[in-house]
């Protein structure tokens, strides 16, 4: 089975500060991709970074970062510098080779909440 | 990146009517077409996967005889509420993606929300 966990519903971090989003993953396929989304209050899901289950480099994009540790099945998301637009839910989804990669799995999701 | 929209954003209906939900793809073919359904503070749930010019594959517990969708074409997918009542009452999304091999070619439409009174 393909399963998704994120065990914080909520957090707070003060503008400009570094916040780490935490993700595990469980599945038996080899091949897979680790997804970060935010979806703030209007709905729209933003892409935010990708991890392939093959790539050696964490990603980067921007201020974000995913901190891949493929032993642990973990892949959480860092966000540096912290900023009030950043307020939002932030979900961590997999998808895997089963279903030729189109079936998301989400977890619970995160709601940030970046203090001024 | 490429651009998915969704018709209406919003819609009110009555108990017992359809609605009937759009998702395009604006400049690029959408192989396969998902909907998802998310409630208040909840995750996003897969309803079904459809594939243009195929019959829709439904997720477990989602039933196709009230959540119609057609993928009539590369760029459009509906989804029909049928019947309509209360707890349908949700935020439904939808994400295209086309025939690519990019992973990250997946992507999602602004939602539609959809309160039944």
């Amino acid at each position: 089975a393909q399963k998704i966990t994120q065990t914080q519903p909520g957090m707070f971090v003060q503008e400009k500060e570094a916040v780490t989003l935490d993700c595990t993953y469980d599945t038996s396929d080899q091949s897979y991709g680790l997804f970060w989304y935010k979806q703030p209050s209007s709905g729209e899901m933003i892409f935010l970074i990708y991890q392939g289950s093959y790539d050696e480099q964490n990603a980067t994009e921007g201020r974000y970062s995913l901190n891949f540790q493929k032993a642990r099945k973990s892949a959480n998301l860092v966000i540096s510098a912290s900023q009030l637009g950043d307020s939002a839910m932030y979900f961590c989804a997999m998808r895997t080779r089963l279903y030729n990669f189109n079936k998301f799995y989400f977890g619970s999701g995160t709601k940030l909440n970046v203090k001024p | 990146g490429a651009v998915v929209s969704q018709h209406p954003s919003w819609v009110i209906c009555k108990s017992g009517t359809s609605v009937k939900i759009e998702c395009r793809s604006l400049d690029f073919q959408a192989t396969t077409m998902f909907w998802y359904r998310q409630f208040p503070k909840q995750s996003l749930m897969l309803m079904a996967t459809s594939n243009e010019g195929s019959k829709a594959t439904y997720e477990q517990g989602v039933e196709k005889d009230k959540f119609l969708i057609n993928h009539a074409s590369l760029t459009l997918s509906t989804l029909t509420v049928t019947s309509a009542h209360p707890e349908d009452s949700s935020f439904y999304i939808c994400s295209a993606r086309g025939g690519g091999g990019t992973p990250t070619e997946q992507y999602f439409g602004p939602g539609t929300r959809l309160t039944v009174t």
